[in-house]
């Protein structure tokens, strides 16, 4: 079965420092997802993305952070600045269609620690 | 707005016994219900979901869950634990038709069968 594929799958940077996640999502999925989960947390909406461009966002997803195709297959988050409270397991999702009512299919995740 | 609840932090169940794993629901109109599992350092796995018809649905591993609309609930359900079940269990909710179409997960609920 095709599956959501992130790496890395930990990344330590220093705070202020600017990081990439990166995610091959499922090849003939159309939405990308980012959620986050901090430890003991529920999972967070972050954004969607279609048609190379954000459909939505929610509150967490400011300034400091943008997400890119680069080609064909990637799916990228960039957090620019990072802070210490960005320190979560970051999941990255895909589904088929936006509409339907088929699940998202998640990656392994990237933890994220932030010192 | 929709939201989902998981009243249990944690759920510790022997082995052969059934267990429950509870979430109760709001949304806007008809909602779409799910659950995930994630087993630890993996991300998270469709189980079930309730679109429409039978309030009673079935998924993987066994698990089942029953939508009651009348409580607003979607708990999940199996009649006979295995350790391996050991997971922790997220539920989450989305708006059938109109609105988002991002699905809002709970905190999740860990749950731990003792042998």
């Amino acid at each position: 079965e095709p599956e959501v594929t992130q790496t890395p799958s930990h990344q330590v940077t220093q705070m202020g420092q600017e990081v990439i996640l990166r995610c091959v999502p499922i090849s003939n999925h159309l939405y990308f997802y980012w959620y986050r989960q901090i430890l003991g947390q529920k999972v967070e909406f972050l954004v969607s993305f279609y048609n190379n461009e954000i459909s939505e966002k929610s509150e967490i997803f400011d300034d400091q952070f943008s997400v890119e195709r680069p080609d064909g297959s990637n799916f990228t988050l960039k957090i620019r600045s990072t802070k210490l409270e960005d320190s979560a397991m970051y999941f990255c999702a895909s589904r088929k269609g936006r509409q339907d009512n088929s699940p998202l299919h998640f990656g392994n995740g990237t933890r994220l620690t932030v010192t | 707005a929709q939201s989902v609840a998981q009243p249990e932090d944690q759920v510790n169940v022997a082995e052969g016994n059934p267990l429950t794993v509870k979430c109760t629901y709001s949304v806007s109109g008809n909602p779409y219900l799910f659950w995930y599992v994630q087993y630890p350092n993996r991300g998270l796995q469709f189980l079930l979901k309730y679109i429409t018809g039978d309030n009673l649905v079935k998924g993987s591993y066994g698990f089942e869950a029953e939508f009651n609309k009348s409580q607003t609930s979607f708990h999940l359900k199996k009649p006979s634990a295995l350790v391996s079940d050991s997971a922790l269990y997220f539920c989450a909710v989305r708006e059938g038709s109109g609105g988002s179409y991002i699905p809002t997960f709970g905190r999740g609920t860990s749950l731990i069968v003792h042998p």
